[in-house]
């Protein structure tokens, strides 16, 4: 079964810390990659999303992402966050051609202290 | 465009009563989707409609969970004779169709369950 992995469970980072979130997924063929984000006391929000094209893609609020196929990750990353921030991570794939469903990692909670 | 909403937001019951949630998908979107959360998880699939049909189940759908769209446009999920183990967040999204591929997924609130 598909399957994927979100390599930390809790990020701690002060303000203006560069970020880096790992998601791996397994799966041989072609996706479509997600990163969720849910701030306190709000519904999941999409960050980001990669179909095709540059395998690198801008997000909101200064969030990227980028696909490495041969090494079937879709890391996220800031250059500098914000206490605004603090929120979980969800890192999640599609598989084209196959049931129309978000597989999800088990999420990164992510604090910033200011 | 108002967002996916849902009810209720919260439910308390006792085991072995039946529950339901209802969903409602921003207006034009065909596809809808059932999710589960657990605490410390990501959101887990559960079934799937586009439209009025329902194209796909989750094996965590037990016999005792059934989800209509009946008009292809609101959706309700229903759990008979809940367990403590139902508690969970019960999300919904929806998604437009888009020919040949896959769109963004956009969520609910979610409505939480507690089964005492």
């Amino acid at each position: 079964a598909q399957s994927v992995s979100q390599h930390n469970h809790h990020v701690i980072l002060s303000e203006a810390a560069s970020l880096e979130l790992g998601c791996n997924y397994s799966y041989g063929g072609t996706v479509n990659l997600f990163w969720y984000v849910q701030y306190p006391g709000q519904h999941l929000q999409l960050l980001l999303k990669y179909f095709s094209g540059d395998p690198l893609v801008k997000g909101i609020k200064g969030f990227e992402a980028e696909f490495i196929k041969s090494k079937f990750s879709f890391n996220l990353r800031k250059p500098s966050v914000q206490w605004s921030d603090t929120a979980e991570y969800f890192c999640a794939v599609i598989i084209i051609q196959g049931a129309q469903k978000l597989v999800f990692g088990q999420g990164t909670r992510l604090t910033i202290n200011p | 465009d108002t967002g996916v909403s849902q009810n209720p937001r919260h439910k308390i019951t006792k085991r072995g009563q039946n529950v339901t949630f209802r969903c409602d998908p921003i207006s034009e979107h065909n596809r809808l989707y059932w999710y589960r959360q657990t605490l410390g998880q990501g959101p887990e699939f559960l079934t799937y409609f586009q439209n009025e049909a329902q194209l796909e189940k989750s094996r965590l759908l037990s016999d005792r969970f059934s989800a209509e769209r009946p008009k292809g446009s609101f959706s309700t999920l229903e759990i008979q004779r809940t367990e403590q183990g139902d508690s969970a967040m019960y999300l919904c999204a929806s998604s437009p169709e888009r020919t040949g591929g896959t769109d963004t997924q956009y969520f609910g609130p979610g409505t939480r369950l507690t089964v005492l």
